[in-house]
């Protein structure tokens, strides 16, 4: 059972308009949740965080929005660029379990939406 | 500062064989974690190294090991290949925050093909 769900496998924006990836989640023990973006070949590489306990999080084209009670949260790109051409992954952060020593928890991702910006 | 570091690159197997992938984290980081990408589940946990001690592990089988040395470099291992492994393995380290990790780095992953 899929526990974080990234239901639109892609999305096509047009240049300089407004980008918006969605995420569902079902645990409510994520304490978290990170967006990461995919080149082709390479690791995904960190974007943004929001907490459990905030609604917003904002770092210069990238806000990160949260609705707890509807267990969603989006990843807004305003305005896109061609080279935010990637695929997106939400991820959320579960805590270790108890009595577990050093454990940072682990990360689960969904399953990713391709995003293409066209010029 | 030098990134996360995945050995090799590319790997083809055929199935029964083992294999070992290697992982050095970012200098100073402790922690590396291991997930698998495959196209139909996405990236999936395997399992957590820290102090040279697996603290954390995925729902995987017995096949899929690790360990971590003491320079915090890891490998993980794979035996009895079968071609559903074949994957993207990616290897991430972090420092140890507290309770908290706001960010893990991913190296370039590991691409696994097995025939």
């Amino acid at each position: 059972d899929q526990q974080v769900k990234q239901n639109s496998p892609s999305l096509s924006v047009q240049e300089g308009r407004i980008s918006i990836l969605n995420c569902d989640y079902t645990n409510s023990m994520f304490d978290y949740f990170l967006w990461y973006k995919k080149y082709p070949a390479e690791g995904p590489t960190f974007l943004i965080s929001i907490s459990s306990i905030k609604d917003k999080n904002e770092d210069g084209r990238f806000t990160v929005f949260l609705n707890k009670s509807a267990k969603h949260l989006s990843l807004h790109i305003v305005p896109s660029q061609p080279g935010d051409s990637a695929v997106y992954f939400c991820a959320a952060h579960l805590p270790p379990p108890m009595n577990y020593g050093g454990s940072q928890g682990n990360l689960i991702f969904g399953k990713g939406t391709k995003l293409s910006v066209k010029p | 500062k030098a990134g996360v570091t995945q050995t090799p690159r590319y790997l083809i197997k055929t199935r029964g064989q083992q294999v070992t992938l290697s992982c050095s984290p970012i200098s100073g980081h402790r922690s590396v974690s291991w997930y698998q990408q495959t196209p139909g589940q996405g990236l999936q946990f395997l399992f957590e190294y820290f102090s040279e001690t697996q603290r954390n592990k995925g729902n995987f089988p017995g096949r899929f090991s690790g360990r971590q040395f003491s320079n915090s470099r890891s490998e993980m291992n794979v035996s009895t290949l079968e071609l559903g492994d074949s994957a993207l393995y990616l290897c991430a380290s972090s420092l140890v925050l507290g309770q908290m990790n706001t960010e893990a780095f991913f190296g370039q992953g590991t691409r696994l093909t097995v025939v």
